[in-house]
């Protein structure tokens, strides 16, 4: 599959799991977000990467830790999360990491937290 | 920072009617204003977009108008179809800067 990809597609954890996501862009993009899509919520930022480097910390809890080892992927890591962090996580890429820059989203992952 | 307000949330439309969303931004230095169409179960994509140094812009059913004075930008489609029926997005940002700040979104249901 091109552009942006997105693994697991659904994934459910109890409180106490770790898990990670992992997203890759196949764009040849420098720039990596990753979103929260909660039901009647806007999408909210989380974090941003450009160039591998966080550039954004969009006030998230330390239960979500995110990695990016190259442009080219992006994780986010989760430990002890909690019910209300059910949501669809979503990663974007863009060419640069400015606000006016087309973003392209992958399919999410669904996230259930028992 | 930045708040972005959407409305309405929900809209349903006949087929071949026009359809307006709207949407109100707080931060005077914002000056890219996205609009996103998520279908059900699919990712959101770009549809069209506008930048502050123009007030209106158009591809074919869809038009966006930004009023800077207010604050406020609009997203208009005409002559509907089912296949506009999805979740839509505004967003605002400064395009040099790295976040997007995202409404609520409308979701827009168009029978035929």
């Amino acid at each position: 599959e091109t552009g942006v990809t997105q693994t697991p597609r659904h994934l459910v954890m109890g409180m106490t799991n770790k898990k990670s996501l992992k997203c890759e862009q196949h764009l040849g993009h420098n720039a990596m977000y990753w979103y929260k899509q909660s039901a009647k919520k806007p999408l909210e930022l989380m974090f941003v990467y450009n160039f591998k480097e966080q550039t954004e910390n969009n006030s998230v809890p330390s239960r979500f830790s995110p990695e990016c080892p190259n442009s080219s992927h992006l994780f986010l890591h989760l430990h002890t999360l909690q019910p209300e962090d059910s949501a669809l996580y979503l990663c974007a890429s863009s060419q640069e990491g400015l606000a006016g820059d087309e973003q392209f989203f992958g399919p999410g992952t669904r996230l259930t937290v028992l | 920072g930045e708040n972005v307000e959407q409305h309405p949330s929900t809209l349903s439309v006949q087929e071949g009617d026009s359809a307006v969303i709207k949407c109100t931004y707080s931060d005077s230095a914002s000056n890219y204003f996205p609009w996103y169409k998520q279908e059900l179960g699919k990712r959101p994509q770009l549809i069209i977009d506008i930048r502050s140094n123009v007030g209106e812009k158009k591809d074919q059913r869809i038009a966006v108008t930004l009023n800077k004075t207010a604050k406020h930008f609009s997203l208009h489609i005409t002559e509907t179809q089912p296949e506009d029926s999805a979740v839509y997005f505004c967003a605002a940002g400064d395009q040099a800067g790295t976040a997007l700040i995202f409404g609520k979104g409308t979701t827009l249901s168009v029978s035929s």
